[in-house]
């Protein structure tokens, strides 16, 4: 079955700590994986995803197929950083499968 | 302003009436899609649309309806054989080319709430 699992729906740290949002997948195929952000008041949007290999706002995630994971990291936190973060997985077709999300608070 | 419009915001209806969520493009997208939104379970696929007169049924489509008539529209119907209705729905599109594909935009959403 395909599934996202984020095991942990809250995450509070520090500004300036690392930070680092898991996800694991779960897909026999070839998967295509995504970092959705929902900052406060504001639409659900792409963060990043996979194919890109790029760093956006310093985060960062790289798709492990052995440990099938893709999580979600930053060096250095922000406060402005502080939303609701959902890994997503399109596995064919044209669905996108969306884990259950996980909270960043960056505390001052 | 590009993008994708819901409406309403805010709905508040009755046990046993159904009501319909607009969802409006302007992104010459091809495909739309529904999703609700509830706390602790992220997003849930309800219905998706990937061409005029097609759609197919997501992971919760019982209690709902939809209809793509239009390439930039695709309604939601909340009837009253749903039976947890009270949640906040989500209307997103993709575009089939480039490096849009794949990539889901969003709308603003439409927290409806039964009475």
């Amino acid at each position: 079955a395909q599934r996202v699992t984020q095991p942990e729906k809250l995450l509070s740290v520090f500004k300036g700590a690392p930070v680092e949002l898991k996800c694991n997948y779960s897909y026999s195929g070839s998967p295509e994986l995504f970092w959705y952000v929902q900052y406060s008041r504001q639409r659900l949007q792409l963060l990043l995803r996979h194919i890109s290999r790029e760093s956006i706002k310093g985060f960062t995630a790289d798709l492990n197929k052995g440990e099938t994971s893709f999580h979600l990291k930053k060096p250095f936190a922000q406060e402005e950083d502080s939303a609701m973060y959902y890994c997503a997985l399109k596995a064919g077709g044209f669905k996108t499968i969306f884990g259950a999300g996980t909270r960043l608070f960056v505390k001052a | 302003d590009g993008g994708i419009t819901q409406s309403p915001k805010y709905l508040f209806r009755k046990e046993g009436q159904n009501v319909t969520l607009s969802c409006e493009q302007n992104l010459n997208h091809d495909a739309m899609y529904w999703y609700r939104q509830d706390p602790g379970q992220g997003l849930r696929l309800i219905y998706y649309s990937q061409i005029v007169n097609d759609f197919q049924k997501g992971d919760i489509a019982e209690g709902y309806s939809v209809s793509r008539e239009k390439k930039e529209s695709f309604p939601l119907t909340v009837t009253s054989a749903q039976k947890n209705p009270t949640a906040f729905y989500l209307c997103a599109s993709t575009g089939l080319q480039n490096s849009g594909a794949n990539v889901l935009t969003f709308g603003a959403g439409s927290r409806l709430t039964v009475l």
